[in-house]
């Protein structure tokens, strides 16, 4: 059973441009969540989405962030007009449908986005 | 901000001792988990003690938590040079997790 797959596992963009951010879930696992980390930083969450739904976006910026998690397919982070604050570590993390107080994430190894 | 703080921020240990790492938290819990992360890797969760437990085990990883004083402590018995990582706490109230800022241990062999 493979593991949360992230890609690209870096990613350089120039100032202004687009970045997308790819996370497909372990199998059978239904919720995403997305985290952002600075160095030397905790992880902060962004995103929480089931299939077509977002649950809780409490800690995406307002502007220029969007994520969506398709019927088919990927969860996508996309980034509009990329500055150079944004770069960081992006992590993914699944879990399976469960109660609050039993579950468990899984995390991918993350995108490395730098921001020139 | 949430965020909980981790303490200390920073641990060296030899290998073989032991090492404590302590988190305090904001919210209310439903449950609080540990992970690990290895330099430039994804996390890995280690454990997670529900608000209801006060202690759990798993191998060498001792975990504690006190509801009362909004914090937990992990222990890591007879370490490992292997054991050389960041370790976070993340608390689990009604929202998705809120990681602490994490402690950097460092097991010399």
């Amino acid at each position: 059973n493979a593991g949360v797959m992230q890609n690209p596992r870096h990613l350089v963009r120039r100032r202004g441009q687009e970045a997308r951010l790819r996370c497909s879930p372990m199998k059978g696992h239904s919720h995403v969540y997305w985290y952002r980390q600075l160095p030397e930083e905790g992880l902060k969450f962004m995103v929480y989405l089931q299939k077509e739904n977002i649950i809780d976006e409490s800690g995406m910026p307002k502007e220029r962030f969007s994520a969506e998690f398709p019927k088919e397919g990927p969860s996508i982070l996309r980034i509009q007009q990329v500055v150079r604050g944004d770069s960081a570590a992006y992590f993914c993390a699944s879990s399976p449908a469960g109660s609050v107080s039993t579950d468990t994430q899984y995390f991918g190894p993350g995108t490395r986005l730098t921001v020139l | 901000s949430q965020q909980g703080e981790e303490d200390p921020q920073a641990l060296s240990i030899q290998e073989g001792e032991n090492a404590t790492m302590n988190c305090s938290y904001k919210t209310s819990i439903n449950n609080l988990q540990w992970y690990r992360q290895n330099s430039g890797r994804g996390l890995v969760h280690l454990i997670l003690i529900r608000s209801n437990e006060r202690e759990k085990h798993s191998g060498r990883l001792r975990v504690t938590l006190d509801t009362s004083k909004k914090s937990s402590s992990l222990l890591i018995t007879a370490s490992r040079a292997a054991d050389t990582a960041s370790y976070f706490c993340a608390e689990r109230g009604n929202t998705p997790l809120v990681f602490g800022k994490g402690t950097r241990l460092s097991v010399i062999a």
